[in-house]
């Protein structure tokens, strides 16, 4: 069965110090793997994404994340925190439809919320 | 470029009521999904239409819940009769391709008393 793991509720980070927001993820084949960030009161935004390619991938205000093969991770990652990045931010997969991953649909984690403080 | 819109934003019934939902994609995208957050549980997948076909519909909870997509463009979901455990934030996303990014509407938050 395919599942992302999120294994922080809460990611507290002062502002400036770097951040890591965790995600590891199990799917047959290779992952599509994509961040989403919720702000209050708002839809959930588009961050970045891994298909293919380079491990490391650059997305929106900063952001990037890592996908790791052999620890099955995707890690989100910032490296100087703003307390404007505080919000849920929630890691997604879809399955390689050639090991009979959902053509469409993510599963997501369950979301962990950054707080900065200044 | 207008984003996801989702109508209304909150709605408040009474168990046994009827909601629907609507969700308007970015001009263009084939693709449209449906999703649901219950109270601290995760995103959860309900149904995926491309054009006006449902590709997948295997998140459906129950045969109250009904979406549609008539002429390929916006969708409907509704739910009827509404139950208490109905509630939560409804999601609606589209996408140009199934393997890109999906984009994400603000959410219509259903409240079941």
């Amino acid at each position: 069965a395919q599942s992302v793991a999120q294994p922080e509720d809460q990611v507290n980070v002062a502002e400036g110090n770097p951040l890591t927001v965790k995600c590891t993820y199990s799917v047959s084949g290779n992952p599509y793997l994509f961040w989403y960030v919720q702000y209050p009161n708002r839809g959930l935004q588009f961050l970045l994404k891994y298909i293919t390619g380079d491990n490391l991938v650059k997305g929106s205000y900063g952001f990037e994340a890592e996908f790791n093969k052999s620890q099955t991770s995707f890690h989100l990652k910032k490296p100087s925190a703003l307390v404007s990045d505080s919000a849920l931010y929630f890691c997604a997969v879809r399955g390689d439809m050639n090991y009979g991953g959902s053509q469409g649909n993510l599963i997501f984690g369950k979301g962990t919320k950054l707080s900065v403080k200044p | 470029e207008a984003g996801v819109t989702q109508f209304p934003s909150h709605s408040v019934i009474e168990k046994g009521q009827t909601v629907t939902l609507r969700c308007d994609p970015i001009s263009g995208h084939d693709n449209l999904y449906w999703y649901r957050r219950v109270m601290g549980k995760e995103i959860k997948f309900l149904l995926h239409f491309v054009k006006e076909s449902k590709q997948d519909e295997s998140g459906m909870p129950n045969n109250r819940f009904l979406a549609e997509r008539t002429g390929g463009t916006y969708s409907t979901l509704k739910v009827q009769p509404a139950e208490l455990e109905d509630s939560g934030v409804y999601f609606c996303a589209s996408s140009q391709v199934v393997r890109a990014e999906a984009f994400f509407g603000q959410g219509t938050r259903l409240t079941v008393v």
